[in-house]
């Protein structure tokens, strides 16, 4: 199956600081690519549908300047949490659509996620 | 917000037993998707009926959809230590461009 790769697996921060994190479609093209955000023993929550050359569709209650999502090219999508506090602390999660392969209602396939630990 | 709505929220079973998780959704839908996560990981796609199917087969998995009362279930038959995971439902959001999921059933199979 597809594989979409996910860097870095774990990060801590101290407060203030901004963190990048890569998702990347390693033997497809997604010109859509999602990330969610989990809480311990909750669902994924829909963060932003990452367009590839426009910007990304931010769900209610997320702040667009907060969680900058980037999605330059067909492989890669970045979300970089801007000036951490303790709050953003969580398990973030990036999936992408192959859509050459299955098409707009198809699966999607997940990066093994990114904990951040805002210190 | 959630579309879907896993019952029970946690179940624990010896091996060999079926396991049965429920999941209750609110808009209409094209399909439904089941995941699985394990601890700590991100999810891998089980499988996905669509609004005109009934019943579906995967292996050791079979999953029902009542579009009627908006609901689905999965049933892991003869269970084995290793399925011990989450598992979540996920339908497509309003606009069609996303998936939604539910807030998962927690299943631990003990050996």
């Amino acid at each position: 199956g597809a594989v979409v790769s996910q860097h870095p697996s774990r990060v801590i921060c101290k407060s203030g600081t901004s963190v990048k994190i890569e998702c990347r479609s390693l033997d497809f093209q997604a010109t859509t690519m999602f990330w969610y955000r989990q809480f311990p023993k909750k669902s994924l929550m829909l963060m932003a549908t990452s367009n590839e050359g426009s910007k990304a569709t931010y769900e209610q209650g997320v702040e667009k300047d907060k969680f900058l999502i980037n999605h330059a090219s067909l492989t890669l999508s970045t979300l970089t949490v801007t000036s951490a506090h303790p709050e953003d602390s969580s398990f973030y999660i990036c999936s992408a659509r192959d859509a050459a392969a299955s098409g707009s209602t198809g699966e999607l396939f997940f990066g093994e996620g990114s904990r951040l630990t805002v210190l | 917000s959630q579309q879907g709505e896993e019952d029970p929220q946690a179940l624990s079973i010896q091996e060999g037993e079926n396991a049965t998780m429920n999941c209750s959704y609110k808009t209409s839908i094209n399909n439904l998707q089941w995941y699985r996560q394990n601890s700590g990981r991100g999810l891998v796609h089980l499988i996905l009926i669509r609004s005109n199917e009934r019943e579906k087969h995967s292996g050791r998995l079979r999953v029902t959809l009542d579009t009627s009362k908006k609901s689905s279930s999965l049933l892991i038959t003869a269970s084995r230590a290793a399925d011990t995971a989450s598992y979540f439902c996920a339908t497509l959001n309003q606009a069609g461009t996303a998936l939604i999921f539910g807030k998962g059933t927690t299943l631990s199979v003990s050996s």
